[in-house]
């Protein structure tokens, strides 16, 4: 069965900081990536998502992740975040056929 | 318009009762999906229908059952609610194939 396992479980900046969230899969077959943002008391909207061609995709609000299939990784990035970033992130996988699997999620907060 | 709509956002009952939570989506999406999202956050896979055919049935209580009366509908019903099932319930829609799903707004059950 696929599972998704996210690096951090609670991340805290400051503005203006770098940040990159871990993402890691275990399913050995093709699968498509997912990154959803979960803003607080709302529901989950999509960040980005791979399908293939370049791994190096990028999402709305400066978002990007990067497919490295060796490391079996997606991980997210932005260069600078701001106090609007403050949610939870989940990463997930799908491949055909089947479900969406979601990591356990990161809770980001960003100081102002 | 909203593309997934679930009705009611909020549900407070007590132990025992049977409820519903009603969930539609207007994107003509062939596979719709019932999620559960505990305190934790964690984003547990409950049902997916395609096609009115019910396709994945995760290790859920049989208390639990989904109802699809046609394409754009995928309901919930639960009878004799306990406490554990307090949660955060999403239903979420997506193409056939591999595009990404859209979520509802959820509905926060809580049990008394």
């Amino acid at each position: 069965a696929q599972s998704v396992s996210q690096h951090n479980h609670h991340v805290i900046l400051s503005e203006a900081a770098s940040l990159e969230l871990g993402c890691n899969y275990s399913y050995g077959g093709t699968v498509n990536l997912f990154w959803y943002v979960q803003y607080p008391g709302q529901h989950l909207q999509l960040l980005l998502k791979y399908f293939s061609g370049d791994p190096l995709v990028k999402g709305i609000k400066g978002f990007e992740a990067e497919f490295i299939k060796s490391k079996f990784s997606f991980n997210l990035r932005k260069p600078s975040v701001q106090w609007s970033d403050t949610a939870e992130y989940f990463c997930a996988v799908k491949n055909y056929g089947q479900n969406f699997v979601f990591g356990p999620g990161t809770r980001l907060s960003v100081l102002p | 318009d909203t593309a997934v709509s679930q009705t009611p956002k909020y549900l407070v009952t007590q132990m025992g009762n049977d409820k519903s939570i009603k969930c539609e989506q207007n994107l003509g999406h062939d596979t719709m999906y019932w999620y559960k999202q505990d305190s934790k956050k964690f984003l547990k896979i409950m049902f997916s229908y395609n096609n009115k055919e019910l396709i994945i049935n995760e290790t859920v209580p049989n208390r639990f059952s989904p109802k699809s009366p046609d394409k754009a509908h995928l309901n919930l019903h639960i009878n004799s609610l306990e406490l554990g099932d307090s949660a955060v319930y999403f239903c979420a829609s997506s193409q056939a194939g591999d595009a990404e799903a859209f979520f509802g707004q959820g509905t926060r059950l809580t049990v008394v």
